[in-house]
């Protein structure tokens, strides 16, 4: 049962260099969502997906790009890394925008520092 | 900005008092839900309650829901150390489920 599967786990970037944060789920999902996690900021919602080929933008989506073209991945780019996207990001999938009827998945985590 | 602001936002008690924690927030929504992040982890959902529900039970869990107030309080009873961990209240919107600060509780053995 590998639910929700973040990778890296780990990443150290430089200003200015990009890259991908994985998301895969296994349950056949329809929803997925990627957010970050500052200190005293709780969550807040980057972009999310309600199906295959289709996105939207959350509270704060600037500087990340997101695609769907499998139900089962979810990847969220950084364009050109920042400091201020320093911070833990985490994935999210649920079978549907149903919350009454369904659970959240969480991955465990993606730790960013940006130098 | 954030649906959901919670309070307060740290806690410290002893294992068997009862710990209660508070979320206000801003619109109207149709559930609220709870979740709860052990250091370093991932978030775990402990329970939700509709819109049209005032009080909840699960386990030594119990979440109250006011609508015209927009809060909601979650009480855990008999509160054990294993229950340190931060918790966060989280509102649908549409499309979006959106998050509160949180809530840090620490119980002492």
């Amino acid at each position: 049962n590998a639910g929700v599967t973040q990778t890296p786990k780990f990443q150290v970037l430089k200003t200015g260099q990009s890259m991908t944060l994985q998301c895969a789920q296994d349950m056949n999902h329809e929803y997925m969502s990627w957010y970050r996690q500052d200190p005293g900021m709780g969550l807040r919602l980057i972009h999310y997906s309600v199906g295959a080929g289709i996105t939207d933008q959350g509270e704060v989506p600037n500087g990340y790009n997101v695609s769907r073209s499998t139900t089962e991945d979810f990847p969220l780019r950084l364009l050109s890394a920042a400091p201020s996207q320093t911070s833990v990001y985490f994935c999210a999938s649920s079978r549907t925008t149903d919350y009454s009827g369904n659970t959240i998945y969480f991955g465990e985590g993606s730790w960013l520092t940006v130098v | 900005s954030q649906q959901g602001e919670e309070d307060p936002q740290a806690l410290s008690i002893q294992e068997g008092e009862n710990a209660t924690m508070n979320c206000s927030y801003k619109t109207s929504i149709n559930n609220l839900q709870w979740y709860r992040q052990n250091s370093g982890r991932g978030l775990v959902h402990l329970i939700l309650i509709r819109s049209n529900e005032r009080e909840k039970h699960s386990g030594r869990l119990r979440v109250t829901l006011d609508t015209s107030k927009k809060s909601s309080s979650l009480l855990i009873t008999a509160s054990r150390a294993a229950d340190t961990a931060s918790y966060f209240c989280a509102t649908d919107n549409t499309d979006k489920l959106i998050f509160g600060t949180g809530t840090r509780l620490q119980v002492f053995p």
